[in-house]
């Protein structure tokens, strides 16, 4: 089956900081979509993205097909964006290991 | 905004006992799933489910486990003589439909702890 790989698995960062996630996959996709997972569990749905590039307020995230990955860019980081950060790709979204991002106030 | 719910959001079991995780799906979507997170570590694919039936299931998803929509709006997960491993947040999905340009939407979760 396909493989997803993440990185880097954890980060720690400063409120305030930029930071870059990156999904690797390993075969091409027809669907593919980011996900925080936040302290209580719950999977919080940030971008649908097989291709191209969006933007939601501080969140952004590019997919280059092609190229079979895709990256997460969160700007200006606060507590709350605290969790694990888990791309998911393909039709029955076979989730990657996950980035465990932890923002230090 | 429509959500995925489901019930319970925790439930403990003694080993060898059947336990049952429901879920009510998004009203207009057709395709539904479970996926299962053992604690730390990542989601899992456990089985996908359209038209009454199952359309494409893992490994994990042995005899053990079954799945049924028993009315219109409910989608559930049988889990039979459970184990210690089974012991885990059961995640239930939905989707208008399947393939390129179909979002899935999560529940927020079973957790289940076998004793």
């Amino acid at each position: 089956g396909i493989q997803v790989e993440q990185s880097p698995p954890d980060l720690i960062l400063q409120e305030g900081a930029n930071s870059t996630l990156r999904c690797n996959f390993s075969d091409s996709v027809n669907n593919l979509q980011w996900f925080h997972q936040n302290p209580w569990g719950q999977l919080i749905n940030l971008f649908y993205i097989p291709s191209g590039t969006k933007q939601n307020g501080r969140l952004s995230a590019t997919t280059v097909a092609t190229e079979r990955y895709s990256l997460l860019y969160i700007s200006s980081s606060q507590t709350t964006d605290s969790g694990v950060y888990f791309c998911a790709v393909d039709e029955k979204l076979t989730f990657g290991t996950g980035t465990r991002l932890t923002i230090i106030p | 905004e429509p959500e995925v719910t489901q019930t319970p959001s925790h439930q403990v079991t003694q080993m060898g006992q059947e336990v049952i995780l429901r879920c009510v799906p998004i009203s207009n979507h057709l395709y539904f799933y479970w996926y299962r997170q053992i604690l730390g570590q990542k989601v899992e694919f456990l089985v996908s489910f359209y038209n009454n039936e199952i359309s494409e299931k893992s490994e994990i998803f042995d005899d053990q486990f079954s799945v049924e929509r028993p009315d219109g709006s409910n989608f559930t997960l049988k889990i039979r003589s459970t184990k210690l491993e089974d012991s885990a947040m059961y995640f239930c999905a939905s989707s208008e439909d399947r393939g390129r340009g179909t979002e899935a939407f999560f529940g927020q979760g079973t957790r289940l702890t076998v004793v």
